[in-house]
């Protein structure tokens, strides 16, 4: 089935730093989201990406829907240590029946204060 | 507002048993998607209900089913639970299909 990669898994900053993630798919997208999931919590909506080459922020995040619709990126910048946490993207293909969310593995952002 | 919600928090089943799960939705949605998170990994698609039918449903045997009730809410049913269904049970709702789904905080289901 559809997969979602990104990489590395987990990522080590120090507070203060601005820090990039990308996620990539072999499929084409409609929508792209970037969640935030922190323990015993479930995934935070933090970006919605709806058309290609849009680029959205929400305070310090900023993310980009790639213009082959295979891509996306988050950037967070000036990290503080409430950013701790694992960021998964997310896509969804379609309209409908076909509206499932596919996600990657996540990636695990630690911050040193 | 309201936002998903989600129970029990906390279940154990042994094999063989059923479980069913419930989730609320935040107000104003009425479609809900059901996912299933293994350690370490991303939420697996299990199915969505929207107005009260099934609208799509991922790799999942027969074995798990659901129902949508007329205020949205939604159940998750797992009958003959085996070792590999121990995971977190996401449930998230969305305004209409297409739209931003938002998560509750799961349901940990361990099976001894």
């Amino acid at each position: 089935g559809q997969q979602l990669n990104q990489s590395p898994q987990s990522m080590f900053i120090q507070e203060g730093e601005d820090v990039s993630m990308n996620c990539t798919s072999s499929s084409i997208f409609n929508t792209w989201l970037w969640y935030k999931q922190e323990p015993g919590e479930g995934p935070v909506l933090l970006i919605a990406l709806y058309k290609a080459g849009e680029l959205t922020s929400n305070g310090r995040l900023t993310a980009q829907f790639g213009i082959t619709r295979k891509d996306s990126f988050l950037n967070i910048s000036a990290s503080i240590p409430s950013d701790v946490g694992i960021y998964f993207c997310a896509g969804q293909s379609g309209s409908g029946a076909n509206s499932k969310l596919t996600f990657g593995k996540g990636i695990t952002l630690s911050v040193r204060p | 507002e309201t936002g998903v919600t989600q129970s029990p928090t906390h279940l154990i089943k042994t094999r063989g048993q059923q479980v069913t799960l419930r989730c609320s939705s935040q107000s104003g949605h009425n479609t809900v998607s059901w996912y299933q998170q293994a350690l370490g990994q991303g939420p697996q698609f299990i199915f969505q209900y929207y107005r009260e039918e099934e609208n799509g449903r991922g790799n999942f045997p027969p074995r798990f089913s659901g129902l949508q009730f007329p205020n949205y809410s939604s159940e998750l049913n797992v009958n003959a639970l085996e070792l590999d269904d121990s995971a977190l049970y996401l449930c998230a709702s969305s305004q209409s299909p297409n739209q931003p789904q938002h998560f509750g905080d799961g349901t940990r289901l361990s099976i001894l």
